[in-house]
Parts: C-alpha cells; sequence; structure tokens
C-alpha cells in the first residue's frame, strides 16, 4: 500500500507570493493533518480535515488555509507569505480522526518551503 | 486541554547501552499517547501508541512505553541501543475521544560507537 506523498517536495517562493502544497493520504484514510515544523517552534498543528469537512483548527493566522476533496486528497495554501513560513510542511493521514480511538498517524516526507 | 513536556531535549548513549527518553503529560481527558521518530530528512514514523489497553506497550525496533497514569508519564525505554536509533523522538497526546495531537518539543537521541 502506497504512504503518504507530498508534492513538491522543495518550493521556494517570495515575500508576499501565494503557494499551495498538496498531500494524497493512505488509500482508505479519510483524515488529513496539516503540520508546520520548524527548529524554533517544533511541530505545531495547522488543522485536520474529516471527509471534506475542517474538525480541528491550530492558531495560525488567516493566510492558512486549507481544503480536502472527495477523494480525501488534500491542499494547503499559505497566502502573503512572509519569512516566518519557511519551515517543513507535513501532512499526515489516518482512518478516523486523529487521536480518536487511538488512531494513528501516518506521515508523508513532508514539502520543505523556503521563503526569500 | 493536553500538554507534553519532554523532560530531555538531548539525550546521548552508547551502542549497547539502555536508552531513556522522557515524556510527562497532562490531559482533561482520557488520552492516547504515541511516540514517533524522525530520522534526518525524513518523515515521522510512529514507534508505538497507547490507548486504553495494556500499560505497558511494545512498539517497533525493540522499544517500548509504561503509561504512568499516578506519574503522568509515557516514557520511552530500549534495552540496547543501536547506531541506526539516533534520530529525533517525539512524544504525542491527544484526547481518546479525537481532537488535535499536541507534539512535546522533541528528544534528539545520538548513539555513540
Amino acid at each position: 500500500k502506497a504512504g503518504v506523498t507530498q508534492t513538491p517536495r522543495y518550493l521556494i517562493k517570495t515575500r508576499g507570493q501565494q503557494v499551495t502544497l498538496s498531500c494524497s493520504p493512505i488509500s482508505g484514510h479519510r483524515s488529513v493533518s496539516w503540520y508546520q515544523q520548524t527548529p524554533g517552534q517544533g511541530l505545531q498543528f495547522l488543522f485536520e480535515y474529516f471527509s471534506e469537512t475542517q474538525r480541528n483548527k491550530g492558531n495560525f493566522p488567516g493566510r492558512f488555509s486549507g481544503r480536502q476533496f472527495s477523494n480525501s486528497r488534500s491542499e494547503m495554501n499559505v497566502s502573503t507569505l512572509e519569512l516566518g513560513d519557511s519551515a517543513l510542511y507535513l501532512c499526515a493521514s489516518s482512518l478516523g480522526l486523529a487521536g480518536m480511538a487511538g488512531y494513528e498517524q501516518y506521515f508523508g516526507p513532508g514539502t520543505r518551503l523556503t521563503v526569500t | 486541554a493536553q500538554s507534553v513536556t519532554q523532560l530531555d531535549s538531548h539525550v546521548s548513549v552508547s551502542e549497547g547501552t539502555p536508552v531513556l527518553l522522557r515524556c510527562n503529560y497532562s490531559s482533561s481527558y482520557s488520552p492516547s499517547l504515541f511516540w514517533y521518530v524522525q530520522h534526518p530528512n525524513k518523515g515521522l514514523q510512529l514507534l508505538l501508541k497507547y490507548t486504553s489497553a495494556a500499560t505497558l506497550v511494545k512498539g517497533i525496533n525493540g522499544f517500548e512505553a509504561e503509561f504512568k497514569k499516578s506519574e503522568t508519564s509515557f516514557h520511552l525505554t530500549k534495552p540496547s541501543a543501536h547506531m541506526s536509533d539516533a534520530a529525533e523522538y517525539f512524544c504525542v497526546v491527544t484526547a481518546r475521544r479525537g481532537g488535535k495531537l499536541i507534539f512535546g518539543q522533541g528528544t534528539e537521541l545520538s548513539v555513540k560507537p
């Protein structure tokens, strides 16, 4: 069974631009979560989608948004990029809502975003 | 609300000696607890998880963890470290009813030959 895939793997953008990252979950998984990982802040939860609905949201500004499609694939968008948005963005999928009844998450390799 | 504290930011051991990575948690609800490992330039891999069954949980690669409710701890152990265990380890808590996963700050494990 194929794992979680994320595209692109690396991305360089300029301040003020916007970016869209894509995540394809493991087949059959209905939940997709997004995380931002930086050396200073560690791993921070962005949001979780389940059956095309946002179920949980972290403490990030409205510039960060996402969506999930009927095939469970998910995209994350960041508008008006800032230097501080440079990070590794990780996507994770699970069968059910993350953590519920012990559903574990399976992580993709991440997208490395650099904002210059 | 949930929170998790990894008590050591860096642990160094010699190959063949035991590993102990410490994690304390706080949760308003019955927790689910996980340990993940991240090798350099790789995604996170699940080592083991605790839901509500046995308090001693066995995971992959010889790792295990014990859930101690009275001490609100979920420490990760391995009897004998291997060079390939060098990586960053994350303790994670969430409410068993579902909700966002809260990650600890991570513990970097170094293994000396």
